[in-house]
């Protein structure tokens, strides 16, 4: 059955430093999204992209934040100088007909 | 603005004891209703999509149904291993087109 993978399911990282999260959707989607989910709380929408575009984003979704489809199979999230609120759990999800979540970065800021 | 609450947050049920998870929502045109499991450090799993009031499916020992203003997951005699935390989101036709909603979910624990 075809999934969504990410890479990697753990990250540390220092305040200010940049960290790029990956994601590889599943192969026949159009639609890619990145989600964050805070110890506790809910799925937080951040970022929608379609045909190589943003579509929609989040307030979340500042400037810290950029997404890139880089080839024809990988999906990546950079945010750019991390804060300690960023520490989350960040999902990335693909859709065809059905939204499908891959297994989660969890990051770690210190 | 909420536009999904889900009930009650946490259900701790006897194994075989059935019952109901409640989703409302608010949305301005609802383009889909999703049910999702989540165990703890994992992703979100999708169980149903629901479209249209009165609509229904099943999947094993649960069961989710949908009205204008909610939808329900019914779980019949459930098992210890049907225990996680379960989220419902709708997409709204009059927002931007592709974003989910997410309720903060019930965590429902089954004791043997």
């Amino acid at each position: 059955e075809p999934e969504v993978t990410q890479t990697p399911s753990h990250q540390v990282t220092q305040m200010g430093q940049e960290v790029i999260l990956r994601c590889v959707p599943i192969s026949n989607h159009l639609y890619f999204y990145w989600y964050r989910q805070i110890l506790g709380q809910k799925v937080e929408f951040l970022v929608s992209f379609y045909n190589n575009e943003i579509s929609e984003k989040s307030e979340i979704f500042d400037d810290q934040f950029s997404v890139e489809r880089p080839d024809g199979s990988n999906f990546t999230l950079k945010i750019r100088s991390t804060k300690l609120e960023d520490s989350a759990m960040y999902f990335c999800a693909s859709r065809g007909e059905t939204q499908y979540f891959g297994p989660g970065t969890r990051l770690l800021v210190l | 603005e909420d536009q999904v609450t889900q009930s009650p947050e946490a259900l701790r049920l006897q194994e075989g004891e059935s019952s109901s998870l409640n989703c409302s929502y608010t949305v301005s045109g609802l383009r889909g209703l999703f049910w999702y499991r989540q165990d703890p450090g994992k992703g979100p799993e999708f169980l149903f999509t629901l479209y249209s009031a009165g609509e229904e499916k099943e999947k094993e020992r649960l069961k989710a149904t949908l009205t204008k203003k909610e939808s329900f997951l019914h779980i019949t005699a459930p098992k210890p291993e049907d225990s996680a935390t379960y989220l419902c989101a709708v997409r709204d036709s009059l927002r931007a087109g592709n974003q989910f909603y997410f309720g903060t979910g019930t965590s429902l624990t089954v004791i043997p």
